[in-house]
């Protein structure tokens, strides 16, 4: 297994209030992705990053911010909680390297925003 | 545009074959992928195509043609543990994944 973790599990918030959500990777891979999936639809990118301080926008990116300091961490800040931000949220991360394209999952943040 | 469909569900007996059809229209094709996600968990890697053909992984095989925009996912001896959701992503010209919504496969006895 591809060493990733997520932190918190799982959140319950209130709407309006700020929420960091974090992604470790002990595999020093240089790129890194966040998702959200919502029922009916696909994963959808919301932030990538291709290195430390290297980021970029996905396609539901509105209301979501990223930093990366380090290679092993990536975090995902909702700047103001709101209702439709709840959601089940991935982290993802990918080699690169030669032709290895595949990407590997963090086991996921359970964010409800009420 | 870009554009990923799959059977939104599909049922299958224990024992049995099952085909999963994926179809994409992507800007700057680079590959196909398909994951399995069990309920409440991770997406898993199964397999990734970039060239016409079908690849063999045990009892699972990944077949792609790119003149046709269309891929499966072949599952045989079906076993009760592979209940699951199966996903197709294809990646674009940026080496962006685009996700189907997926394809619930459900196993009876």
């Amino acid at each position: 297994d591809a060493g990733i973790t997520q932190s918190p599990r799982h959140k319950v918030t209130e709407t309006g209030t700020p929420v960091t959500l974090r992604c470790h990777q002990t595999e020093n891979h240089r790129y890194m992705y966040w998702y959200r999936q919502d029922p009916g639809h696909g994963l959808r990118l919301i932030h990538y990053s291709y290195g430390v301080k290297d980021t970029d926008k996905g396609e539901v990116s509105d209301g979501y911010s990223v930093s990366r300091s380090k290679t092993e961490d990536f975090l995902l800040t909702l700047e103001s909680a709101t209702s439709s931000q709840t959601s089940v949220y991935f982290c993802a991360i990918k080699d690169g390297a030669g032709e290895s394209y595949e990407q590997y999952f963090g086991p996921g943040t359970r964010l409800t925003v009420t | 545009g870009q554009n990923i469909d799959q059977p939104t569900e599909m049922t299958a007996t224990e024992g049995a074959i099952v085909q999963i059809n994926c179809t994409y229209q992507t800007s700057g094709f680079n590959g196909l992928f398909w994951y399995q996600q069990h309920a409440g968990e991770a997406p898993t890697f199964l397999s990734y195509n970039v060239l016409d053909g079908l690849e063999e992984k045990g009892r699972f095989s990944s077949f792609l043609s790119r003149s046709k925009g269309y891929s499966y996912l072949l599952l045989k001896e079906l076993q009760m543990k592979d209940s699951a959701s199966y996903l197709c992503a294809s990646m674009d010209s940026n080496y962006q994944l685009i996700w189907g919504a997926g394809t619930k496969l459900i196993i009876k006895p």
